[in-house]
């Protein structure tokens, strides 16, 4: 069955420092990989996605992750954190015949210090 | 584009009682989803619907019905409400882009008590 793993609960980074959040998915196939952000009270958001091609994507507000595939993991990276990217950062993968059924991992709160 | 609405956004339950959430989407897709979200345990997959008419059980159906009589909208309902359905719901909906994999948009979510 697939699975995705969230090793860090919650990190917390000073504002300005650098930002890696780590992922990791258990799936047969070759996988769709998601990074989604929730604010507080609010819904997901999608920051970046991969679904083939070059292993390093960029996404919405200066957030990048990278595909390994020999490490099974898609991890987020943003090299000068803002007071604003505050918030839930959940990873997924996209599994059936299409990817459009979802495992989401169980997420990794980010605090920022002043 | 509203993109996904959801209706209500808090909703207080006694046990036994009964409720359905709706979702609306403009965005002409295909498939909708339900989730709940509890802490620790990211969004688990409630039901989903690939199509007008057809819906299909995910990770965690037990205590839940769905409908989709028009593209447009996805109901979740509770028959009898248990305090273990205190969550948060969202939904989402999805189309299949030209690379061959769904790409999903979430509501606002709806924070569910039941007491």
């Amino acid at each position: 069955a697939q699975s995705v793993t969230q090793p860090d609960i919650h990190i917390t980074v000073s504002e300005g420092a650098s930002l890696e959040l780590r992922c990791n998915y258990s799936y047969g196939a070759t996988p769709y990989l998601f990074w989604y952000v929730q604010s507080p009270g609010q819904g997901l958001q999608l920051l970046l996605k991969y679904f083939s091609g070059d292993t390093l994507v960029q996404g919405i507000k200066g957030f990048e992750a990278e595909f390994k595939r020999s490490q099974s993991s898609f991890n987020l990276r943003k090299p000068s954190v803002h007071w604003s990217d505050a918030a839930e950062y959940f990873c997924a993968v996209g599994a059936g015949n299409y990817g459009q059924n979802f495992v989401f991992g169980p997420g990794t709160r980010l605090s920022v210090l002043p | 584009n509203a993109g996904v609405t959801q209706t209500p956004k808090f909703r207080v339950l006694k046990t036994g009682q009964s409720m359905t959430l709706l979702c609306a989407q403009d965005m002409n897709h295909e498939y909708m989803y339900w989730y709940r979200q509890d802490p620790g345990m990211g969004l688990r997959l409630i039901h989903y619907s690939v199509g007008e008419g057809t819906t299909a059980k995910g990770e965690v159906p037990d205590g839940y019905n769905v409908s989709r009589l028009k593209k447009q909208n996805f109901l979740l309902g509770l028959e009898s409400a248990a305090p273990s359905q205190t969550s948060v719901y969202f939904c989402a909906s999805s189309y299949r882009t030209l690379a061959g994999a769904h790409e999903q948009y979430f509501g606002p979510g709806t924070r569910l008590t039941v007491t």
